[in-house]
Parts: structure tokens; sequence; C-alpha cells
């Protein structure tokens, strides 16, 4: 079965402080795919980005950046300089080859204050 | 080019009532999935279909939930005899095939009173 734990509930900030959000993930399968969502006050889930688990490099989309590492099967998101716009709640969510359902975390409220 | 859409945005109705959902997937887009996600919660997976293959139905709660779908199109999930543990909001999502990034719609919130 496959699991993801995002530890931290809420997170408060003030614009322009850097933010990372963590993401743990559990799964048997040696080939699976990581994601994050964005959830704004509006309820649509937008998507963020995916991975699969035979690339480790990390990436770097503006003020974004994820950290994906195997060893310790977690796949942090980090935003720089964050700005009041990036408040919402984030996902981290997990499929493997084979089940094709996302398994989602239980989500991260991120609030940036002015 | 056009999202997922889903109809109603918003469903009340009463305790022991069915109701049905609709989505519409992006279109050319073969697999199709519901998820449920309820008040402060992560998403729940429910249903998955992709093209003409058996759909997966391991996430579907009880024999109350079905969920059908014609060919690579609208699909529908019906709730039949409504309880209040089924108010939430159903959300639909799409993808080119499988493993691909799913785009959602912005949901149905059912309130069961």
């Amino acid at each position: 079965a496959q699991k993801v734990t995002q530890a931290q509930t809420e997170i408060s900030v003030v614009e322009k402080e850097d933010v990372t959000l963590d993401c743990v993930y559990e799964t048997r399968d040696t080939t699976y795919y990581l994601f994050w969502y964005k959830q704004p006050p509006s309820g649509e889930l937008v998507f963020l980005i995916r991975r699969n688990s035979f690339d480790e490099q990390n990436e770097i989309s503006g003020r974004y950046s994820w950290n994906f590492q195997k060893s310790t099967s977690s796949f942090n998101f980090t935003i720089t300089a964050s700005q009041v716009v990036d408040s919402a709640v984030y996902f981290c969510a997990l499929s493997v080859v084979g089940a094709q359902k996302l398994v989602f975390g239980q989500g991260t409220r991120l609030t940036i204050n002015p | 080019g056009a999202g997922v859409s889903q109809s109603p945005s918003n469903k009340v109705t009463e305790k022991g009532k069915d109701v049905e959902l609709r989505c519409d997937p992006i279109s050319g887009h073969t697999a199709l999935y519901w998820y449920r996600q309820r008040l402060g919660q992560g998403l729940e997976f429910l249903i998955y279909f992709q093209g003409n293959s058996a759909p997966d139905k391991s996430g579907l709660p009880s024999d109350r939930f079905s969920a059908e779908r014609t060919g690579e199109s609208v699909s529908t999930l019906t709730i039949q005899r409504t309880q209040q543990e089924d108010s939430a909001v159903y959300l639909c999502a799409s993808s080119l095939s499988r493993n691909q990034p799913q785009h959602f719609g912005d949901g149905t919130r059912l309130s069961i009173l």
C-alpha cells in the first residue's frame, strides 16, 4: 500500500520569507510518480509538478523548487520569497505504475501574511 | 481549451435521496478519475476509468456508490440513498493517459441535510 504524509498541517509566514513544505511517502514499488498540487481558496486543484522515481534531479521553476531524495523518501517543496498569492492548501501525491489513482497527503495550509 | 467541467457545482439534498454528478473531461483525455474531499481533508480516490478497460472501483466506499463512463467522454457518479456522511466535494479529473498529470474540475459540493 502507498502512503503520503504531510506532517505540517498549517504554516504561516510573513511575505518574502522562504518556506518549505515537507512530504514523505511510502511505497514498495520501484517505479512511481510524485506530484504537488495547489488548492487556492477558490477550490480548484492546480497541478504544479510531476516527478518519476528514476529522476532525482532537483527542479526549479521561478520561485518554486523541489527536492526529491529517495534515500529519505521525501519530496519537499520550497517557495522562495513568498507572496500573498501563494496562500493555499498544498497537496503532495503519489501514484505507482499499475495503480493509476493518486494517493494524496492530508495537505498543508500555507498562509502568507502581508 | 476547455478544462474539466463538472455539474452541478452545488447540490443540496435530503438524506435518503439519490444524486447524480456529472463530469466532462478534457477532450482527448483517455483517463478519468473521481475523488472525494471531505471538509479539511485530503482527496480520497473513488474510481478510475481508462479507455474501454474495466474501471478500477477499489475506492468506492459502499455499494451505494456507482459510476459510469461512455467511451472516452462524459462520466456520471451516482450516490443512492444518500447519508449525511456523503457530504463532501466530489472532484473529477482527467489525464491524457495513465500516469500523466491529472487535471481537476472545480468539483461538486454535495450537502446532505
